[in-house]
Formats: C-alpha cells, sequence, structure tokens
C-alpha cells in the first residue's frame, strides 16, 4: 500500500516569509509525528498527534512552529517568518498505535531552505 | 526530558567484521529502543527495536541489547556488508507509540 507521503520534496524561501510543509500519513495510522533533521544531526521531534487527544507541542523550537492535524489524517506543518536556522529536512512519520508493533513509517521529507 | 547519547559518530569496518554501536538514556521511565537504518538521501527505517522487559533481540545478522540499570543499549551488526553502509540512529521512548528521542547518528562504512 501507500506509504507516508511529503510535500513539496524541496522547498526554497527567503527569510521571514510562512512555509507550509503536507504530510499525508498511511491510511488508518492513528499516530503522526513530524521531527526535523539538520545537517549532521539526528532527528530533533516537533510534534505528535495520536486519535482525538490535544497533540504534543514540546519539541516545538519556537512559537514561529504550528502543526494541525485535519480530520485525523492529513497534517500541515506552519513556520512563520522562515528564518535561516529553520533550513533542515522535515520529517512526517506515522504509526498505528493500536497495533502491538508501533513501528513509525517516515516520509520523504520535505527539504526547506531558507534564504 | 530525556536525552540520548550516541557513540561512535563514525565508524569504519572491513566486510565481513563486527560493527556495534552504543547508545546511553537518561529517562529510567523510557522503556522503547528502536534503532533507524537511514541509507544516504532515502528515509529511515526501523531494523530493529527492543522493550525494556527484554535483555537481547537478535534478527538474522543484526541485534540490539539493553541493559537497564546502567540505561544503555547497543546495536551488533555482524558479517558487515557494503550494503550496511548507512547512517543508523538508536532512540527511546517511555512508550511504544509516542515520540521518539534520537541519538545523533553513527555513520557506518563498510569496505570491501
Amino acid at each position: 500500500g501507500a506509504g507516508v507521503s511529503q510535500s513539496p520534496s524541496n522547498k526554497v524561501t527567503e527569510k521571514g516569509k510562512d512555509v507550509e510543509l503536507r504530510c499525508d500519513p498511511i491510511s488508518g495510522h492513528t499516530a503522526l509525528y513530524w521531527y526535523r533533521q539538520s545537517l549532521g544531526q539526528g532527528l530533533e521531534f516537533l510534534i505528535y498527534f495520536q486519535g482525538n487527544s490535544a497533540p504534543d507541542k514540546s519539541g516545538l523550537p519556537s512559537d514561529r512552529f504550528s502543526a494541525e492535524r485535519t480530520g485525523g489524517s492529513v497534517s500541515t506543518l506552519t513556520i512563520q517568518r522562515t528564518q535561516q536556522e529553520d533550513s533542515a529536512v522535515y520529517l512526517c512519520a506515522s504509526s498505528n498505535s493500536r497495533g502491538r508493533n508501533n513501528e513509525q513509517f517516515f516520509g520523504p521529507g520535505t527539504r526547506l531552505t531558507v534564504l | 526530558g530525556e536525552n540520548v547519547e550516541q557513540h561512535p559518530s563514525t565508524l569504519s569496518v572491513q566486510e565481513g567484521d563486527s560493527a556495534v554501536i552504543k547508545c546511553t538514556y537518561s529517562d529510567s521511565a523510557s522503556n522503547y529502543f528502536p534503532w533507524y537504518k537511514q541509507e544516504l538521501g532515502k528515509r529511515p527505517q526501523l531494523i530493529i527495536d527492543i522493550r525494556s522487559n527484554v535483555g537481547e533481540k537478535k534478527d538474522q545478522r543484526i541485534a540490539v541489547t539493553l541493559n537497564k540499570t546502567a540505561k544503555h543499549f547497543s546495536l551488533h551488526i555482524t558479517e558487515t556488508q557494503p550494503e550496511d553502509s548507512a547512517v543508523y540512529f538508536c532512540a527511546a521512548s517511555n512508550q511504544a507509540g509516542t515520540a521518539l528521542i534520537f541519538g545523533k547518528g553513527t555513520t557506518l562504512s563498510v569496505s570491501s
């Protein structure tokens, strides 16, 4: 079946502009995660959605970052007033938390470059 | 919050040798420890995971060990092959299905 998809695959923007990144999780997966991967760094947790529960936003680096998940499926990560340090690959993952195996399946990522 | 340290950052081995990557975690409540492999330009993929109720798990050439008392876990790859070359990430969470806290990764290079 289809895996996690993300769009766009690449985004170049100017400092100060807002950007929206989209994630389509695997159908039926109740949990959705956003991570950020900077060059040479690990994957930094940003935000986590689980079903209809309030999201865990503890990883968001500043109030310029926000995310929503509509209808328990598609999610959008929004970065307002982008800064150069926001340049990174933004990865989305989903998992079926109802199952015993809670493997997180990652999307291909969106490479964001802030000029 | 949880903090995961991973060593070494780079590892070079000859084909057929073994490779060991070690991670430590800080939160004693963590009980789920997956390992992900990320090939160049590709997305991370789960290769093996372990829960805190077991000390070791094997899957063909890959094994993971967990020492809860010392709060560290390790990935062991035996009989390495060139296709094992990738970046490996360890992670921890206090419940499978919640957000993962990742180490900074180990770049493994296997030369033939």
